[in-house]
């Protein structure tokens, strides 16, 4: 298997549920990132892993939270969500964390709100 | 404030036809992406442009970057309805990992 994988691909879940997204690249890269892509916004960049270090971190509330084990697997961990929530969450990956390097994205997990 | 504006928003066109998208900004960038993302799927990288006044071409797609690097163009020569999807700009300001992206350009080639 090649690429950016992502699971699930849908997400429903209730405002007091806590489940996890699931992101694994093998593509050999060193930098994982989490992007949220709501309707008529641009992709937001959310959280930045390099070498599994946490490298940024953009104003994201705390009701996410991600995990970086090794340079191959990202989670982005949800609790308490709310309905402006709901949205396309995809994950990238790069060879390293260079702004010039092509990133890779996996196909998104469409996440509902209820 | 957007960084990077992209226009137009949607367009819709006949297949054969040409066309040319844009991606604009008040600010300097290193280096341009363009990527296409279909229905269902994860953005693709198409291109990336670093020389101000570049040109790239890939197929029927070319692709410019301002000479001041602050904007960006591209242009379909008689598109096909392969050529739909969702056509975003990202633009990276320096040698970090950060790349901000525009809304979007979603092309609707029809046969």
């Amino acid at each position: 298997e090649t690429g950016v994988t992502q699971t699930p691909r849908h997400l429903v879940m209730g405002m007091t549920n806590k489940k996890s997204l699931k992101c694994e690249q093998h593509l050999g890269h060193n930098a994982m990132y989490w992007y949220k892509q709501s309707a008529k916004k641009p992709l937001e960049l959310m959280f930045v892993y390099n070498f599994k270090e946490q490298t940024e971190n953009n104003s994201v509330p705390s009701r996410f939270s991600p995990e970086c084990p090794n340079s191959s697997h990202l989670f982005l961990h949800l609790h308490t969500l709310q309905p402006e929530d709901s949205a396309l969450y995809l994950c990238a990956s790069s060879q390293d964390g260079g702004g010039i390097e092509p990133q890779h994205f996996g196909d998104g997990t469409r996440l509902s709100i209820l | 404030t957007q960084l990077l504006e992209q226009s137009p928003q949607f367009l819709s066109i006949q297949e054969g036809e040409n066309l040319t998208v844009y991606c604009n900004s008040s600010s300097v960038f290193s280096s341009l992406q363009w990527y296409r993302q279909e229905p269902g799927e994860g953005p693709v990288l198409l291109v990336t442009v670093v020389t101000g006044g570049e040109v790239k071409k890939l197929k029927r797609l070319t692709f410019q970057f301002g000479d001041a690097r602050k904007d960006s163009s591209l242009h379909i020569t008689a598109a096909q309805p392969g050529d739909t999807g969702l056509y975003l700009c990202a633009g990276s300001r320096g040698s970090n990992y950060k790349l901000t992206f525009g809304k979007g350009t979603l092309l609707t080639v029809n046969p």
